[in-house]
């Protein structure tokens, strides 16, 4: 598509459920990275994928987060048994590739609020 | 420690003056540095890019600026328009084990008032 597409644009989940947020990078671009905007805070760097190389997890917060990113496209995160310290807007974003010579291109990110 | 810090942290202007954000970093080794802007409920868009020999770089009425040296960066923004009322973040990005990280600062957070 023309741009980086994110699922769902808002989710209100309760405590203790498990989440799926959906990132639909544009075609072509092989990197993918995954980053979390609480209210007021920076971005904070969650996960990266680059081709079919391994993920860089290091952002992950804890073992309740995990991401996958299907035949180099669509990625998918997983919050598993959510906390209210999870409410923040998920963003992804893509670029061409690892050489950071390209700005890269943001979704509009998933609000996500855990009641 | 490989930190971004901007500032100031919120400003309010009138519409049609000029501003100018500021973003110190303390990133090594240094690749890039980039200025997005986010307007509310949506992804940051890319402004500029710059690497260590760029010194300037213009997008319409924003310009940048790099300092390599004491490690600075500015973003001018010429003529406000209600439009520009948004966040501005610096990115950094450094090669770590052969891979780009990226350094985000916190933003600073523009209004313009007509």
């Amino acid at each position: 598509g023309a741009g980086v597409s994110q699922s769902p644009s808002n989710k209100v989940t309760e405590k203790g459920k498990d989440v799926e947020l959906r990132c639909d990078p544009i075609s072509g671009h092989t990197a993918l990275y995954w980053y979390r905007q609480s209210l007021g805070q920076g971005l904070e760097f969650l996960i990266y994928f680059q081709g079919n190389s391994a993920p860089d997890k290091s952002g992950l917060p804890s073992d309740r987060f995990s991401a996958e990113r299907t035949g180099g496209s669509v990625s998918t995160l997983t919050i598993q048994r959510t906390q209210q310290e999870d409410s923040a807007v998920y963003l992804c974003a893509s670029t061409v590739d690892r050489t950071a010579n390209y700005g890269y291109t943001f979704g509009s990110g998933t609000r996500l609020t855990v009641v | 420690k490989n930190q971004v810090e901007q500032s100031p942290q919120s400003l309010i202007i009138l519409e049609g003056k000029n501003c100018t954000l500021q973003c110190n970093y303390t990133v090594s080794p240094f690749s890039n540095l980039r200025w997005y802007k986010q307007d509310t409920g949506r992804g940051p868009v890319s402004l500029t890019i710059m690497t260590f020999s760029e010194n300037t770089k213009s997008n319409g009425r924003y310009t940048a600026t790099l300092d390599a040296d004491t490690k600075q960066s500015s973003l001018h923004i010429t003529a406000s328009q209600l439009s520009d009322s948004a966040s501005y973040i610096c990115v950094v990005s450094r090669i770590a084990s052969g891979t780009y990280k990226y350094i985000f600062g916190t933003g600073t957070r523009l209004k313009v008032l007509a």
